[in-house]
């Protein structure tokens, strides 16, 4: 079966720190891959998603960047974070096959940043 | 462009009552429509989905939805609430043929009281 992992869990750093999160899919070849950020009270927000390895696709412009080095890996990075950068980041990927043409998403347990 | 508007962000309903969440979307083609769950400080999973076969869709956990094409709704529902039913509910949208990106309403919180 596919699993999704994301870590770290919560992470707590200063204005003007890098940030990396990690997202890793097992048991499937090819996803597609995504990053949402949950704020409150504003749903989610697609910030990246990419078919390949190397491929990324931009939603909005904003202090993010993302890279998918091995083909079940996402990384979302930031060199300087911003306290409007707090918020919950969900990884997500969608398969081949029979849930590929119905667009269901699948996601990792999330990733809860504090900016202070 | 497609979106989904959830109405009400808090409903409150007693145990064992009847829960309705709404959700109307907006799409130029045909649409696939999702419900996800999310429980506190957890990922999203998937509660049901509608992608154009019957109409009346059952989920997981004793939910089901309606797709009604001329009311442009996908209203969610469960004829007994359960205190395990607390969570955030989302709907979500995306169009048929592309399955590329969800578009996500805003979210409802749903309280269950004793």
């Amino acid at each position: 079966s596919q699993t999704i992992h994301q870590w770290p869990a919560t992470l707590v750093q200063p204005v003007g720190s890098p940030l990396s999160l990690e997202c890793t899919v097992e048991g499937t070849s090819n996803p597609n891959l995504y990053w949402y950020r949950q704020a409150a009270g504003r749903g989610l927000q697609l910030l990246f998603y990419s078919v390949g390895i190397g491929q990324i696709s931009s939603e909005v412009p904003q202090n993010l960047s993302a890279s998918r080095p091995q083909d079940r890996q996402f990384i979302l990075s930031s060199k300087k974070l911003l306290l409007s950068d707090s918020g919950f980041y969900l990884c997500a990927w969608r398969g081949l096959g029979r849930t590929a043409n119905t667009g269901e998403l699948f996601f990792g347990e999330g990733s809860r940043l504090t900016v202070l | 462009a497609q979106s989904v508007t959830q109405l009400g962000s808090h409903v409150s309903v007693s145990e064992g009552a009847l829960v309705l969440l709404r959700c109307n979307y907006s799409s130029s083609v045909p649409p696939y429509l999702f419900w996800y769950v999310q429980y506190p400080n957890q990922g999203l999973q998937l509660l049901l989905k509608y992608t154009s076969a019957a109409t009346l869709v059952k989920g997981i956990n004793g939910f089901e939805a309606e797709f009604k094409k001329s009311e442009t709704s996908f209203h969610l529902t469960k004829p007994s609430a359960h205190m395990s039913d607390a969570a955030e509910y989302f709907c979500a949208v995306t169009r048929t043929g592309t399955a590329s990106k969800l578009t996500f309403g805003t979210g409802t919180r749903l309280q269950v009281t004793l």
